[in-house]
């Protein structure tokens, strides 16, 4: 079974701060891994699908890398806005086992 | 384009009653999948299906039951409610070309059971 851990659980920045959420993962034989967003009492909402032969993946301020070898992946968000402010989940394999999420708040 | 819809958004069971839920997708999707979403345990694959017909278990298919008749419709059943089902559920749906396999999710049902 595959295992998908989110560090940290919880994390709080200011405005405009660049911050990077972390995904770790046990089972490398996977071909993609997809990040989400998801807002309170909301459905998820895909940010960025990673291929595995991809290193890292790109959408606006959002920047997502896979290292396959060492079961990480991670999502760094530039300039960060209160609008960010959500749960983010990472899915390796893309859609049968998924992190716990980290709550992301930004202070105006 | 409507995406995922779920039907109903809010429900409330007494234990032993049965209920269905309706996901429903507009995207030509050929994969559907059911989670539940409880506090600390992240999403769960109840079970899902790869196509018109077919179905599979997933993580936790324990006191579910599902069919898709139709390949844009994917319902889940519970034959007799318990108090740990209360969760929320979750349907998605994602294509079965490679590149495209971004999973499109429902707003989700919120399901109590007393």
């Amino acid at each position: 079974k595959q295992e998908v851990t989110q560090i940290p659980a919880a994390l709080s920045v200011p405005e405009g701060e660049n911050l990077v959420l972390n995904c770790s993962f046990t089972d490398s034989a996977i071909y993609n891994l997809q990040w989400f967003r998801q807002d309170p009492g909301k459905g998820l909402t895909s940010l960025l699908l990673i291929q595995s032969s991809q290193r890292e993946q790109t959408s606006g301020r959002l920047n997502a890398s896979l290292d396959k070898s060492s079961g990480r992946s991670t999502l760094y968000i530039a300039a960060s806005q209160p609008g960010d402010s959500a749960t983010y989940l990472c899915a390796p394999g893309g859609q049968f086992y998924f992190g716990t999420g980290t709550s992301l708040t930004v202070i105006p | 384009n409507a995406g995922v819809t779920q039907t109903p958004k809010f429900r409330v069971l007494k234990t032993g009653q049965s209920m269905t839920l309706l996901c429903a997708q507009d995207m030509n999707h050929e994969y559907m999948y059911w989670y539940r979403q409880d506090p600390g345990m992240g999403l769960r694959l109840i079970h899902y299906s790869v196509g018109e017909g077919t179905t599979a278990k997933g993580e936790v298919p324990d006191g579910y039951n599902v069919s898709r008749l139709k390949k844009q419709n994917f319902l889940l059943g519970l034959e007799s409610a318990a108090p740990s089902q209360t969760s929320v559920y979750f349907c998605a749906s994602s294509s079965l070309k490679r590149g495209q396999e971004t999973q499109y999710f429902g707003p989700g049902t919120r399901l109590l059971v007393l």
